[in-house]
């Protein structure tokens, strides 16, 4: 496709549930980035992968949460037992690939609701 | 501090209008600048990059201003359609480092 995908685009779930979300980047964009946004806040990251390099996850804020990518292809992003607090939409972004200094291009975000 | 840091408004001006967004970063060696829109309950999407010397498109105007670390957005003839948060964005350089701002609503009145 033309743009980075994420699916689903919403997801309501119980608290103590695992939830897989999942990112297809811009084909030939090797960096991937995962990002949180709280209703009303700013985009908080929480891990970047850039080809088959080590992702730097420190922007995880448990352990609860986790994020795997295969090369430069899908993401998935899995948060375990689920918590109120972790309502929110996630962002899946790549900047292309001449870097950073030429922006980011997001996905639609999938909007996770713990009840 | 934080690294990025904008007013949270809300701007609410009337069509027409000419309205300004600042935000102040605190890395001096911040390379690179941006300005985001993002639509209610819409991921954010690139406006403009701010260079150096300032750029314009259109009704829009950027600047920087390395000496006092900000920089600002400027609209002019504001539409109805230009009702959005603005999120300022700031590169420290290398693979990671990309800071966002918490935003600027602006709600442009009939």
């Amino acid at each position: 496709g033309a743009g980075v995908s994420q699916s689903p685009s919403n997801k309501v779930t119980e608290k103590g549930k695992d939830v897989e979300l999942r990112c297809d980047p811009i084909s030939g964009h090797t960096a991937l980035y995962w990002y949180r946004q709280r209703l009303g806040q700013g985009l908080e990251f929480l891990i970047y992968f850039q080809g088959n390099s080590a992702p730097d996850k420190s922007g995880l804020p448990s352990d609860r949460f986790s994020a795997e990518r295969t090369g430069e292809s899908v993401s998935t992003l899995t948060i375990q037992r689920t918590q109120q607090e972790d309502s929110a939409v996630y962002l899946c972004a790549s900047p292309p690939p001449e870097g950073l200094h030429s922006g980011q291009y997001f996905g639609p975000g999938t909007r996770l609701t713990v009840t | 501090r934080k690294e990025v840091e904008q007013d949270p408004g809300p701007f609410n001006v009337p069509e027409g209008a000419t309205v300004a967004f600042n935000c102040t970063y605190s890395n001096s060696a911040s390379q690179s600048f941006f300005w985001y829109r993002q639509d209610c309950r819409k991921e954010p999407k690139l406006l403009m990059s701010v260079y150096s010397s300032g750029n314009e498109d259109g009704r829009f105007t950027a600047q920087l201003n390395r000496a006092s670390q900000y920089i600002s957005l400027l609209i002019r003839d504001s539409k109805l359609s230009d009702s959005a948060t603005y999120l300022c964005v700031v590169n420290k350089g290398g693979a990671n480092n990309l800071f966002f701002g918490t935003g600027t609503r602006l709600t442009v009145i009939p």
